[in-house]
């Protein structure tokens, strides 16, 4: 059973186009919603967060839009850019008493073309 | 602020050697770390979580006597892949959380370092 569920799995975008990822979750208890971009070989680096309290969030190029109850946030990245070629994680973060570990989509590869 | 180191980068071992991974936080006092195991293009598999002075909590289906974890210290925790076979082969990840706030950022942020790929032949 997959807790967070993400769309695409690959996305082609064309320079200075804006990328759509979009992710889905059931569990209602989730309160914490990170992003991630990992380059190959690399580890994941945080891109943005958001709590479910707050319907956006953007910070530079990037925004996370929230939608509480469709349960469902979607990161947004304008301008978009060949750097910005990588795989895209959605996160959320479930609560299991003393430990909080997160649950994560299944990715999606951006390619941003010249 | 907010570093994750990991080492070795890259490891090469023949099978039923065992093979030790540390992940240090360093910048920040991570009282939790976690370790991941990623395959070639898909997610991040959560395959522990490490508590630093207590044992690790093993995701369901992660065999503990294989994946020993050591959280020593508050900014040091270490994998070891004991007797290990082709099978094992992938990327692992660690990350640390900043629960007491040292970075500035959302507590519940995990930092991820830049993991290491294990070969094992």
């Amino acid at each position: 059973q997959q807790q967070v569920k993400q769309s695409p799995q690959s996305l082609i975008v064309q320079k200075g186009g804006i990328s759509i990822i979009n992710c889905a979750y059931e569990n209602t208890a989730f309160d914490y919603f990170p992003w991630y971009q990992q380059f190959p070989g690399k580890g994941p680096a945080l891109l943005i967060a958001i709590r479910p309290d707050v319907s956006e969030k953007k910070e530079g190029r990037f925004t996370i839009s929230f939608n509480k109850s469709a349960k469902q946030f979607s990161l947004h990245i304008m301008d978009s850019q060949p750097g910005d070629s990588a795989t895209y994680f959605c996160a959320a973060l479930e609560r299991d008493g003393a430990t909080n570990k997160l649950i994560f989509g299944t990715g999606t590869l951006l390619a941003v073309q010249p | 602020g907010a570093v994750v180191s990991q080492h070795p980068s890259r490891v090469i071992c023949k099978s039923g050697t065992s093979v030790k991974i540390e992940c240090r936080s360093l910048d920040f006092q991570a009282t939790t770390m976690f370790w991941y195991r990623q395959f070639p293009k898909q997610s991040l598999m959560l395959m522990a979580t490490s508590n630093e002075g207590s044992k690790a909590t093993y995701e369901q289906g992660v065999e503990k006597d294989k994946f020993l974890i050591n959280h020593a210290s508050l900014t040091l925790s270490t994998l070891t892949v004991t007797s290990a076979h082709p099978e094992d082969s992938s990327f692992y990840i660690c990350s640390a959380r900043d629960v007491e706030g040292y970075v500035g950022a959302d507590r519940e942020t995990q930092y991820f370092g830049p993991g290491t790929r294990l070969l094992v032949l």
